[in-house]
Parts: structure tokens; sequence; C-alpha cells
């Protein structure tokens, strides 16, 4: 079963708007991670938050993390145009040993300009 | 230069053939995987390999077949191709086999007729 998923499966929003992305996963986890994925490219790494806090900051991202409600969110201030792009979370699993990334369904976001 | 690259980018072939999918990364990293991305976006991971040695190895059809001449290079070759094997393959890199930051390829689309 899928370990993330994300809400709402699409948004779009007026540049210059925040967007708000979220993330909801079953099990414990040691980090969550977010990535940017571009229509026919790769994912793109964007930031990492440990279970053990609850908020961090990159630039005009701002992402949360409630282990009790086994949920995350990511906020972009300020969109832009070059934010359209689907966006996933993914969560690694505790003591797995070797450890295993599982990604939600991801999140498709539309800017428009 | 680019970081992870896989080859070939689109790869368009008849049903019962066999055919190979290429990486290669330049950072370094100790891990590499595959991923298999279908058409809801949904993204799963199939292998992984630390230092040429297998890892993990998800409920994958014994059709495919990963192959790691180093712990640079992360080959997939897939017998008897079947229509549901259509799908995106990513790979990917990691510093190491926690998973923290995948850099990942741009990705080969893959289309079986």
């Amino acid at each position: 079963s899928q370990q993330g998923e994300e809400d709402p499966q699409a948004l779009s929003i007026q540049e210059g708007e925040n967007a708000t992305m979220n993330c909801s996963y079953k099990t414990s986890i040691n980090n969550l991670q977010w990535y940017r994925q571009n229509s026919g490219r790769g994912l793109v790494h964007l930031i990492l938050i440990r279970s053990n806090e609850r908020e961090k900051h990159s630039g005009r991202l701002r992402v949360t993390l409630d282990t009790s409600k086994k949920s995350s969110s990511l906020l972009i201030t300020a969109s832009r145009a070059a934010d359209t792009a689907s966006y996933f979370c993914a969560t690694d699993r505790r003591n797995f040993g070797n450890e295993k990334l599982t990604f939600g369904t991801g999140t498709r976001l539309t800017i428009i300009p | 230069d680019t970081a992870v690259s896989q080859t070939p980018k689109y790869l368009v072939t008849q049903m019962g053939n066999d055919k190979s999918i290429k990486c290669e990364q330049n950072l370094g990293h100790d891990t590499m995987y595959w991923y298999k991305q279908d058409s809801k976006k949904f993204l799963k991971i199939m292998f992984s390999y630390n230092n040429k040695e297998l890892i993990i190895n998800e409920t994958v059809p014994n059709r495919f077949s990963p192959k790691s001449p180093d712990k640079a290079h992360l080959n997939l070759h897939i017998n008897s191709l079947e229509l549901g094997d259509s799908a995106v393959y990513f790979c990917a890199s990691s510093w190491d086999r926690h998973g923290e930051k995948l850099f990942f390829g741009s990705g080969t689309q893959l289309s079986v007729l």
C-alpha cells in the first residue's frame, strides 16, 4: 500500500498567491522529503525534515511535520509560473535497515500567470 | 555535466522483446535505484544497489534483472516485455543507503506495443 498520499491531487492558483500541499503517511518515519517533478523530467529534491523537527524553511518553501498526526505540509509562498509542477512527498521506513523511500501520489500544481 | 544520466529517453518496442536501459551517475554516490512511474504518476521502487550489492528488491517479476558493474552504473534489463511494462522508468542515486536526498535521471519512457 502507498505510504504517502498528497492532498489535493491538483491545485490551481494565481501567480503571487501561496500554495499549500499536504501529505499523510501511515508508519513511523525517520524523515520526510519533498520533491518536485516538472513535466517530462526527473524528480528534484526540495527539502528534508527529520522526525524530531516540526518546521523547516528553504527560500520560499516552508515544510511542517506533525508526527502525531502522521502528516506534513509544503507551503510555497509568492508562487511563480516556474513553480508549475507535480510535488511529491517521500517517507522512509524507520528501522527498515536499508532505507526505502516510498513516494506519495503527488499534487499537480498549476500557477496561472 | 549531467549528474544522473539514463539512456535511452524513449523506448518503443513490441511485446515479447528484450530491452535494456542504462544508467550512470558521476556524483560518487554509493547507492543507486530504479523506480517505475505509472500513468497515474505513482512512483514505486523496484531495486536498490549499494556499492554494487543488491539491497532492495521489491516484488518485481523475474523478467526484470538489474546489473551493477560498478557503483557508478546500474542497468536494467527486461526480458519478454509485456503491455503492462509500459511506464516511465527512473534511475536515481544517493550518497548512501539511507536515501536522504535522491538525485534522479530524466527518465526513460517505455512503450510496449
